[in-house]
């Protein structure tokens, strides 16, 4: 059971605005920033959005980021087919003195 | 271009020992730390251990601590995880990872490595 909780998938059409959650406490996400990032089939993961919504160079801004709270959301809008991945929040928890993962949510492209 | 290169899985005995090592270059080593990162099989992201880019200072998760050690060597460029009494859970592809930080902490990790897959069973 991860500490970040997750829905585990999430579906869209093309074009489609999608938004997908990522819930935790006050020793991770109330205190910490909040980093995505998305897994496409058979690669590493790679960095999609950190502190919280900054975009690295190259990610389209078709994805952002929020928190509020314990709270964080990742939308991504003018959904398309290349988007279908596994996409995990992650945030260092004080407590734990480490990163701590959400289960990872699959958005499939309908 | 920054490249992360992953070597040293493989097939490990429940309760022996194995070492990963990830050779860096693009960038200046030692003024960032470095992750592993774990994913066992058909499952989602584990952070396992990480290192401040000076080496002073290392962090584990629960599930590895004793048994796990990450170690550098800024001169090589090269991170190590040091893996022992392995149990068959250790089963994962290990992904090393660099930090947008010299510590490690909320900063995120910009880049990853192709991961290398270490299997546990007897």
């Amino acid at each position: 059971q991860s500490v970040l909780t997750q829905p585990p998938s999430t579906s869209g059409t093309p074009g489609q605005r999608v938004s997908i959650s990522c819930s935790g406490s006050s020793s991770n996400i109330g205190t910490n920033t909040v980093n995505w990032y998305q897994q496409l089939p058979g690669t590493a993961p790679k960095l999609l959005i950190y502190s919280n919504n900054q975009r690295p160079s190259g990610v389209p801004d078709r994805f952002s980021g929020s928190k509020s709270g314990t709270s964080a959301s990742l939308a991504i809008s003018g959904l398309q087919s290349e988007d279908e991945a596994d996409y995990y929040c992650a945030a260092w928890d004080d407590g734990l003195n480490g990163v701590v993962f959400g289960g990872g949510t699959k958005l499939t492209v309908l | 271009e920054v490249q992360l290169l992953e070597s040293g899985g493989g097939l490990g005995q429940p309760g022996g020992s194995l070492r990963l090592s990830c050779e860096a270059s693009g960038f200046t080593f030692s003024s960032y730390a470095m992750t592993w990162v774990r994913q066992a099989p058909g499952k989602g992201l584990e952070w396992v251990s990480a290192i401040r880019g000076t080496g002073s200072r290392t962090y584990y998760a629960d599930s590895v601590k004793g048994r796990f050690t990450i170690s550098r060597d800024n001169s090589k460029n090269t991170v190590y995880l040091e893996m022992n009494t392995l149990r068959a859970e250790d089963t994962a592809v290990y992904y090393c990872a660099k930090d947008r930080f010299g510590y490690p902490g909320d900063a995120g990790f910009d880049y990853w490595g192709q991961g290398t897959l270490v299997t546990v069973s007897s």
